[in-house]
């Protein structure tokens, strides 16, 4: 099989603090995880891309300052959301690929934050 | 700039009612296509990867087929615990800098199985 695992599953916080969420790959070596975010009703769209030991790859729009990516094993990302805002309450959802070319990518189940 | 379309937003079926989703797509070079079934508050579930036009590929109820432009999700005699949200997503081939693997999504189809 291919797990992935989040936690935590669902936080609440209140404005100006920091969260941290752990993805991680429990029966395979990722090289490269996703970070996406998932608004109700609405697509999922990539926040960034992480290779093990390299700097993450934000996508336009997205605050590297403020949504920090650490890769710094093979089966483990963290996502650090800065300061969080109430705009920032979302549901976010990594995933991990084996490989770098990204042929196929398992996702974890998730984790909902709540910021208020 | 790749985009995704499925349709249709929302699906009702009675139990063993076949029926088919949508997935509309406009990519430079495709990679790959993708389908994911979603449960509320979960994480994507994988399905299938289709690479080329005429591929076809099976699982259970499922049967996903690919079009130079679309592929479609074919769901047979489904059971309630078919119902879910169903995610095409679409991987271009690599393009310098950026991500070059990232999956662009679709909306989903939420599909609602009545027994």
């Amino acid at each position: 099989g291919a797990v992935v695992s989040q936690h935590p599953s669902w936080v609440i916080c209140k404005s100006g603090t920091s969260v941290k969420i752990e993805c991680r790959s429990l029966d395979f070596q990722a090289t490269t995880m996703f970070w996406y975010r998932q608004f109700p009703k609405q697509s999922l769209m990539l926040m960034a891309t992480s290779n093990e030991g390299s700097k993450a790859t934000y996508e336009q729009g997205v605050e590297k300052d403020k949504f920090l990516i650490n890769h710094a094993s093979l089966t483990l990302s963290t996502l650090t959301v800065t300061s969080a805002h109430p705009e920032d309450s979302s549901f976010y959802i990594c995933s991990a690929s084996r490989t770098r070319s990204a042929e196929t990518q398992y996702f974890g189940p998730g984790t909902r934050l709540l910021v208020l | 700039e790749d985009q995704v379309t499925q349709s249709p937003e929302a699906l009702r079926l009675q139990e063993g009612e076949s029926s088919s989703l949508n997935c509309s797509y406009t990519v430079s070079g495709l990679r790959g296509l993708f389908w994911y079934r979603q449960d509320p508050g979960k994480g994507p579930e994988f399905l299938f990867t289709l690479y080329s036009a005429g591929e076809e590929k099976e699982k259970e109820r499922l049967k996903a087929t690919l079009t130079k432009k679309e592929s479609f999700l074919h769901i047979t005699a489904p059971k309630p615990e078919d119902s879910a949200t169903y995610l095409c997503a679409v991987q271009a081939r690599g393009r310098s800098g950026g991500s070059n693997y990232k999956l662009t999504f679709g909306k989903g189809t939420l599909l609602t199985v009545n027994p």
